[in-house]
């Protein structure tokens, strides 16, 4: 059964600073991989979706590369903002299903 | 406005009620789904439909039910059996194998 973990839980760094965060999954099987982002008591909106033929998709601040041989995904922040402060969640497409992992909470200090 | 739209955004329910969460879309999206968040924890797959009336159980089915008599729409009741209820409720939708889009959430609380 797949499954998929993120680390760190938890970040905090202070504005300017650029980040990398982990994503990894047990089953190189997948369609594709997506990012998301969730504020406080919303629901989730989409960053980055990565094929499983391609190695990394960019925008914005934002860079996602994937190395599906040895299942990790990194999210990479570019200069980070207090705005990008929420938590990033990873998500594989296994068969016909998303598997989520818990997610990092990131905060940015202005 | 495209979008998905979920109703209400707060729920409240008592003991052996059940209670039906409402999810809309708009974008022509074949693929809907729900998912439940608990705290501290990544969404677990509840169910998933990929045509209108069909539809098939997730991680953890038990106690909930879906209809899928629209493409539109994707109604989830949360029965009397799900003996813990209480967490944020997640729908989403997607052409098959693309990106997917989340609704506002909906947040229900046993009383």
């Amino acid at each position: 059964k797949q499954e998929v973990t993120q680390i760190p839980a938890a970040l905090s760094v202070p504005e300017g600073e650029n980040l990398v965060l982990n994503c990894s999954f047990t089953d190189s099987a997948i369609y594709n991989l997506q990012w998301f982002r969730q504020d406080p008591g919303k629901g989730l909106t989409s960053l980055l979706l990565i094929q499983s033929s391609q190695r990394e998709q960019t925008s914005g601040r934002l860079n996602a590369s994937l190395d599906k041989s040895s299942g990790r995904s990194t999210l990479y922040i570019a200069a980070s903002q207090p705005g990008d402060s929420a938590t990033y969640l990873c998500a594989v497409r296994d068969g016909q299903n998303f598997v989520f992992g818990p997610g990092t909470r990131l905060s940015v200090l202005p | 406005d495209g979008g998905i739209t979920q109703s209400p955004k707060y729920l409240f329910r008592k003991e052996g009620q059940n209670v039906t969460l409402s999810c809309e879309q708009n974008l022509n999206h074949d693929a809907m789904y729900w998912y439940r968040q608990d705290p501290g924890q990544g969404l677990r797959l509840i169910y998933y439909s990929q045509i209108v009336n069909d539809f098939q159980k997730g991680d953890i089915a038990e106690g909930y039910s879906v209809s899928r008599e629209k493409k539109e729409s994707f109604p989830l009741t949360v029965t009397s059996a799900q003996k813990n209820p209480t967490a944020f409720y997640l729908c989403a939708s997607s052409f098959l194998t693309d990106t997917q889009y989340f609704g506002p959430g909906t947040r229900l609380t046993v009383l």
